[in-house]
């Protein structure tokens, strides 16, 4: 089946820096999409990417699907000690009435005030 | 508006037994999406309900279920609980099936421990 490799599996920062992870797969998909998680909470969506080579920004966030839709981006810039959490990476292909989302197994982020 | 809720919040049940588990989406919301959330395996798809008809299956065992009531809300069952079955169930909500599935709203989740 298909599966996504998120990198970095967590990351220490100071508060201020600019923040980068990425997913990579072995297939290709038709949307990206990247959650955030708290603690106790369920996934909530960031940002949906629905072609390849597009960039879109939300906020302090941006993120790009990659040219061969296999990959994609996220970048955190300025953070915050609220960007504290994990964030996933999540890949969808459609084919047919199968279009399950695929999911990373997560960046845990940690901002140090 | 509400969310996505989802109950109980929290269950402990011993190996063998059998748990349901509800989730009511957000209003107006057809599709129901169940996944599971370990640490080590992270989110994995469990199935998906969409008009009370099942639209969509993870590769999960025959121990876990679900079904969808006329007014949208699902619930998921696991017989015959094993210690790897803890986990975080999650769901998740959306107007539709198929191509907008990532207009998904996540619940909190259950999370289920099996001693």
């Amino acid at each position: 089946g298909q599966q996504l490799n998120q990198s970095p599996q967590s990351m220490f920062i100071q508060e201020g820096e600019d923040v980068s992870m990425n997913c990579t797969s072995s297939s290709i998909f038709n949307t990206w999409l990247w959650y955030k998680q708290d603690p106790g909470e369920g996934p909530v969506l960031l940002i949906a990417l629905y072609k390849a080579g597009e960039l879109t920004s939300n906020g302090r966030l941006t993120a790009q699907f990659g040219i061969t839709r296999k990959d994609s981006f996220l970048n955190i810039s300025a953070s915050i000690p609220s960007d504290v959490g994990i964030y996933f990476c999540a890949g969808q292909f459609l084919s047919g009435s199968n279009y399950k989302l695929t999911f990373g197994k997560g960046t845990l982020l940690t901002v140090n005030p | 508006k509400a969310g996505v809720t989802q109950t109980p919040r929290y269950l402990i049940k011993t190996r063998g037994q059998q748990v349901t588990l509800s989730c009511s989406p957000i209003s107006g919301h057809r599709s129901v999406s169940w996944y599971q959330q370990t640490p080590g395996q992270g989110l994995q798809f469990l199935f998906e309900y969409f008009s009370e008809t099942q639209r969509n299956k993870g590769n999960f065992p025959g121990r876990f279920s679900g079904r969808q009531f006329s007014n949208s809300r699902s619930e998921m069952n696991v017989s015959t609980l094993e210690l790897g079955d803890s986990a975080l169930y999650l769901c998740a909500s959306s107007l539709a099936s198929g191509a907008f599935a990532n207009e998904q709203f996540f619940g909190p989740g259950t999370r289920l421990t099996v001693l």
